[in-house]
């Protein structure tokens, strides 16, 4: 059975950074594709990228392109997604999600990470 | 980016009614296009992937139809543990993007 476990909730300042952390077990981890969604309080869902670690592909939404950065670790089977330049508006629950086989049906989902920007 | 749009945005329903929730792409997406269901505080939950077809462990009071630009959620018979937020989301091209959600309320 799929698992995805995400880090505990973080508070951060403007300006800074943050790495969320995902880690998958009960699958083969090199050949999954995971992606990344936020969802800002009371509001809906937005993708933000995905990173297959086989291919060493890693796609990004254009609004986060440059902020945001997709990692894998093959060797402890986690997912890293890191964001710089943090703003309050980034506050949000981040998930991470089984892409499966790349084709955007985010078939099983990890609890969520709540990122809160605060100064 | 391909924009989905859902509709309703909200919509109060009886235990045991049928129950339509649509969404349309802004341009064809074949049947690229997928349901969820999310509940207060926790993750979204796969329902329907590829317009149509149900997801493992999902009732089958829930079905989906539709291809190209319209689409359909429905529920044959609400149950109590159905009230919940429901978005769409094509997976055509990236970026992969949602509708802005249907939140389904007991009346």
């Amino acid at each position: 059975q799929v698992q995805l476990v995400q880090s505990g909730p973080e508070v951060k300042k403007p300006g800074s950074s943050v790495k969320v952390s995902c880690k998958a077990s009960g699958v083969t981890f090199t050949s999954q594709t995971i992606s990344w969604v936020r969802q800002a309080p009371g509001q809906g869902l937005e993708w933000m990228g995905r990173i297959t670690p086989m291919l060493d592909i890693e796609n990004y939404a254009q609004k986060f392109r440059g902020r945001v950065t997709l990692t894998a670790d093959e060797s402890t089977t986690t997912a890293y997604m890191e964001m710089s330049s943090l703003r309050s508006e980034d506050t949000a629950v981040y998930y991470c999600t089984r892409d499966l086989d790349g084709s955007g049906v985010l078939d099983v989902w990890g609890k969520g990470t709540t990122v809160t920007v605060s100064s | 980016d391909i924009q989905m749009t859902q509709s309703p945005s909200s919509l109060s329903a009886s235990v045991g009614d049928r129950v339509t929730i649509t969404c349309r792409a802004s341009q064809s997406i074949n049947t690229y296009f997928n349901w969820y269901q999310q509940k207060p505080g926790k993750a979204p939950k796969l329902l329907i992937y590829a317009a149509s077809s149900l997801q493992s462990g999902v009732p089958s009071r829930f079905s989906g139809s539709g291809s190209g630009t319209d689409f359909t959620l429905t529920i044959s018979s609400l149950q109590p543990e159905d009230f919940a937020t429901y978005y769409c989301q094509q997976s055509y091209s990236i970026p992969y993007t949602f509708g802005q959600g249907t939140k389904l309320e007991i009346k």
